[in-house]
């Protein structure tokens, strides 16, 4: 079947260290999205990729960064960590067309000491 | 951006009774989707039901069926028998029709109580 998957599921890193986390998805869908969630703030966008070599700053990029080399894999790196940046990352990804539901994976807790 | 508010943060329901979650939107779009999302502990985002904002019959999925009010801009979740799986954060979104991007509510946490 196909999926998404996220990993790590969980890290502690400490402030100003690089971190990535990963995003692979088997659907071979052409957009593919990063959120963050924090309590009171529902998801919000911070990058998105509508194909190959294509990325977009979604709503609170700043500090955020993503590359889109093939299909599939997606990766959110944080340049230098910020306990600000504390929160559980959810990658999606979706099919342009009518009905584009989007797809997520099972999130990932990012604690910054 | 479309902005997408659910006004309840928290929300509590009788184990077999029926509940509304409610969600409102803005948008200058005549073409849009809808769609509301459960979260459960586990943190996996499974997708409940969607509507179409052309259509005009509102959406039903088994015990799952929402109250679409263009003019409004409402877009209501109704649980019917409700059931401890049921107990969840639920989120609201937004996608424009000729768009990709979600926007998605600060979603309201539901608590079915036995």
């Amino acid at each position: 079947d196909a999926e998404i998957t996220q990993s790590p599921r969980h890290k502690i890193t400490e402030t100003g260290r690089q971190v990535t986390l990963a995003c692979h998805q088997t659907w071979n869908h052409n957009n593919m999205f990063w959120y963050r969630q924090d309590l009171g703030h529902g998801l919000r966008l911070i990058h998105y990729s509508y194909g190959v070599q294509d990325t977009n700053k979604g709503e609170v990029s700043d500090g955020y960064s993503v590359s889109r080399s093939n299909t599939e894999d997606l990766p959110l790196t944080l340049e230098s960590a910020a306990s600000s940046q504390t929160s559980v990352y959810f990658c999606a990804s979706s099919e342009s067309g009518e009905w584009n539901e989007q797809f997520f994976g099972p999130g990932t807790r990012l604690t910054v000491l | 951006a479309q902005t997408v508010t659910q006004s309840q943060p928290e929300m509590s329901v009788q184990e077999a009774e029926t509940v509304t979650l409610s969600c409102t939107y803005d948008t200058s779009e005549s073409d849009y989707y809808l769609f509301w999302y459960k979260q459960p502990p586990s943190r996996q985002m499974i997708l409940v039901i969607r509507q179409e904002a052309y259509k005009q019959q509102n959406a039903t999925e088994n015990r799952f069926s929402v109250n679409f009010q263009k003019a409004a801009k409402s877009f209501s979740l109704k649980i019917s028998d409700s059931q401890l799986g049921d107990a969840a954060m639920y989120f609201c979104a937004y996608r424009s029709g000729g768009g990709n991007q979600f926007y998605f509510g600060t979603g309201t946490s539901l608590t079915v109580i036995p």
